[in-house]
């Protein structure tokens, strides 16, 4: 079945440290995205990709770096700029313009330890 | 700032009661989505409606769009517990979603 993976799905972060965040969809999407929620809060756009070897910074994207080398693969790393990462994080994928809503995977829960 | 914005941001009801959320959006668009999301987990597409289309339905869910309010409505008929979660609503010319509306269905 087609659909977009995430993992881990929990992880631990000491403070200073980068970490990476995977995201992998097989439902031949050209466009990603990665959302940031914190509790009890609405979704806000880190970044996104609309074609491979390219992608754009969304409303929040300091602190935060992505790649794009593979239609199928937009990892996320969460740098030590970052200052406050605990939060739940989820990508998403879309055909070009989104003509049926967006796939989303099921999430990465982050925590600062 | 995101094209669609849900209301209200929260709503309680008791089981067999219907739920009622709207969206506002900004601009023209091809069609709007809403998704639902369990508490911890991603969003899941619900229903779809396109922008010549008034009023759709899918199980218990109907959805209506008026265009010239730039307005969705999601009507969620006879809740269930399991209806407890938030509600996304977003359009096919932005990729930002709202704060949601938390729905609760008591028992």
């Amino acid at each position: 079945d087609g659909g977009i993976t995430q993992s881990p799905k929990y992880l631990f972060r000491k403070e200073g440290q980068n970490v990476t965040l995977s995201c992998e969809q097989n439902l031949n999407h050209d466009a990603m995205y990665w959302y940031r929620q914190d509790p009890g809060q609405g979704l806000r756009l880190i970044y996104y990709s609309q074609i491979v070897n390219d992608f754009q910074k969304g409303d929040i994207a300091e602190g935060y770096s992505v790649s794009r080398e593979k239609k199928e693969s937009f990892p996320l790393t969460v740098t030590s700029a970052q200052k406050n990462p605990t939060a739940f994080y989820l990508c998403a994928s879309s055909p070009t313009g989104a003509p049926g809503g967006y796939t989303f995977g099921s999430g990465t829960r982050l925590t600062v330890v | 700032s995101q094209q669609g914005e849900e209301d209200p941001q929260a709503l309680s009801i008791q089981e067999g009661e219907n739920a009622t959320m709207n969206c506002s959006y900004k601009t023209s668009i091809n069609n709007l989505q809403w998704y639902r999301q369990n508490s911890g987990r991603g969003l899941v597409h619900l229903i779809l409606i396109r922008s010549n289309e008034r009023e759709k339905h899918s199980g218990r869910l109907r959805v209506t769009l008026d265009t010239s309010k730039k307005s969705s409505s999601l009507l969620i008929t006879a809740s269930r517990a399991a209806d407890t979660a938030s509600y996304f609503c977003a359009t096919d010319n932005d990729m930002r979603f709202g704060a949601g509306t938390r729905l609760t269905v008591k028992p």
